[in-house]
C-alpha cells in the first residue's frame, strides 16, 4: 500500500513569491491534514479536511495561506506571498475515518520550504 | 489545558545499550498515546500507540512503551540499540472527543558505534 506522498520534497524560494505544496494521501482514508513542524519542535495542525471540506482551520494564517481539496483526495496548500518566517517543513497526513474521533495519522516525508 | 513534555532534547546511547525516551502528559482523562519516530528528511512513522486495555504496549522495531496512569507517563524503550535508531521521537496525546493531536518537542537520539 503506498503510503502519503507529498511533493516537491525541498523547495526554495525568495520572500514575497508565492509557493505551493501538494499532498496525495492514502487511498480510501477522507480525512487529510496539513501541519507545520518548525525546527525542533513537534508538528501543530494547520488545516484539516473531512473528504472535500475544511472542518478546522482555525490555525491556519488566512492572510496568506490557502488551502484546497477540492475531490476530496489530493491537497494543494499555498502560501502567497511567503515569508522568512515561513521556512521549516510542511507535514501532510491522512487518517481512514471521520466523524472528528481520533485516528491514527499518517504522515508523508513532508516538504522542506526554505524562504531566502 | 493538554500538554506533552518530552524532558530530553537529546540522548546519547551507546549500540546494544538499552533506552529510554520519556514523555510525560497533561490530561484530565486517559489520553491516547502514541510515539512517532522520524528519521532525518523523512516523514514521522508510528511506532506504537495506546487506546485501552494492556498498558505495556509493544511496536514496530523492537520498541515497548509503557503507559502509567500515576506518573502520567509513557516512557518509550528498547533494549538493545541499533545504529539505524537514530532519530528524532515524537510522543503525541490524542485528545479524546476530538481528532486533535498534541505533539511534544522531540527527543534526538544519537547512537555511538
Amino acid at each position: 500500500e503506498a503510503g502519503v506522498v507529498q511533493s516537491p520534497r525541498y523547495k526554495i524560494i525568495e520572500k514575497k513569491q508565492p509557493v505551493a505544496f501538494w499532498c496525495n494521501p492514502i487511498s480510501g482514508h477522507n480525512t487529510l491534514y496539513w501541519y507545520l513542524q518548525n525546527l525542533g519542535q513537534g508538528p501543530e495542525l494547520l488545516i484539516r479536511y473531512e473528504n472535500e471540506e475544511a472542518v478546522d482551520d482555525s490555525q491556519l494564517p488566512k492572510d496568506r495561506f490557502s488551502a484546497e481539496r477540492l475531490k476530496g483526495v489530493d491537497s494543494t496548500l499555498k502560501i502567497q506571498p511567503a515569508e522568512l518566517g515561513d521556512s521549516a517543513v510542511y507535514l501532510c497526513a491522512s487518517s481512514p475515518g471521520t466523524s472528528g474521533r481520533i485516528d491514527t495519522q499518517y504522515f508523508g516525508p513532508g516538504t522542506r520550504l526554505t524562504v531566502l | 489545558a493538554q500538554s506533552v513534555t518530552q524532558p530530553d532534547i537529546h540522548i546519547t546511547v551507546s549500540e546494544g545499550a538499552s533506552l529510554e525516551l520519556r514523555c510525560n502528559y497533561s490530561y484530565g482523562a486517559t489520553p491516547y498515546l502514541f510515539w512517532y519516530v522520524q528519521s532525518p528528511g523523512q516523514g514521522l512513522q508510528l511506532l506504537l500507540k495506546y487506546f485501552s486495555g494492556d498498558t505495556l504496549v509493544q511496536g514496530i522495531k523492537g520498541f515497548e512503551a509503557e503507559f502509567k496512569r500515576s506518573q502520567s507517563s509513557f516512557n518509550l524503550r528498547k533494549p538493545s540499540v541499533h545504529w539505524s535508531d537514530a532519530a528524532e521521537y515524537f510522543c503525541a496525546v490524542g485528545v479524546r472527543g476530538t481528532y486533535k493531536y498534541i505533539f511534544g518537542t522531540g527527543t534526538r537520539l544519537k547512537v555511538l558505534a
